[in-house]
């Protein structure tokens, strides 16, 4: 199978502290995407990483695909009430046709 | 620009209604799919299309059409509807199949089947 699995399915932390969540998959796959959504809006997407061992940083935000191209995680760094809200890794099915989601990490930052 | 529009919004059905969800972009994106977002189980996709005039099918296509005569519009519908599909309906495109690509999606449409 292709899933994604997430962790930790939630996480409720204080303003200013450090985070990080996982995507894990029993497959390699070609690239991954991280979206963030928030209450009533559909996702928005953060970032698209496609090479191993590849890092991007998007302000206080760190993306890393792992070496084996089966994980990818997420890092915070000192998380606003801002940052809250479901995060989101999907990858392209094999043919590329299809974008298969984890079922997501939700994030709660208490100021 | 306008994006991925969906509409309804929200809309409350009886069992055994039909209806069609409304999802046009004004990006010229090739690919959109449908989704549908349940808690606790992400987002599941029901049908795809790839251009104007080719649709296949996701992980849940059953109770649903879609079709896509043009590139703006891809409209799904529900035949029969039933409790179960009710749901956070998410419509999103992308320009192409390559990996960089990610997905632009509505603002989805809450649907509740009575």
């Amino acid at each position: 199978t292709q899933l994604l699995e997430q962790s930790p399915q939630f996480l409720s932390i204080q303003e200013g502290e450090n985070l990080t969540v996982y995507c894990n998959s029993s497959s390699v796959f070609s690239s991954l995407q991280w979206y963030r959504q928030e209450p009533g809006e559909g996702p928005v997407l953060l970032v698209t990483v496609v090479t191993g061992g590849e890092v991007k940083k998007l302000k206080r935000l760190t993306f890393q695909f792992g070496d084996a191209r089966k994980d990818s995680s997420l890092h915070i760094t000192a998380a606003q009430p801002g940052d809250t809200g479901l995060y989101l890794c999907a990858r392209g099915s094999t043919g590329g046709f299809k974008t298969i989601f984890g079922a997501g990490t939700r994030l709660f930052v208490k100021a | 620009n306008a994006g991925v529009t969906q509409t309804p919004k929200f809309q409350v059905l009886k069992t055994g209604q039909s209806m069609t969800l409304q999802c046009a972009q004004d990006m010229n994106h090739e690919y959109m799919s449908w989704y549908r977002q349940d808690p606790g189980m992400g987002l599941r996709l029901i049908h795809y299309s790839v251009g104007a005039g080719i649709t296949d099918q996701g992980e849940v296509p059953n109770g649903y059409n879609v079709s896509r005569s043009t590139t703006e519009d891809f409209p799904l519908r529900l035949l029969s509807a039933a409790p179960s599909q009710t749901s956070v309906y998410f419509c999103a495109s992308r320009p192409g199949q390559g990996a960089g690509y990610g997905y632009t999606f509505g603002s989805g449409t809450r649907l509740t089947v009575v």
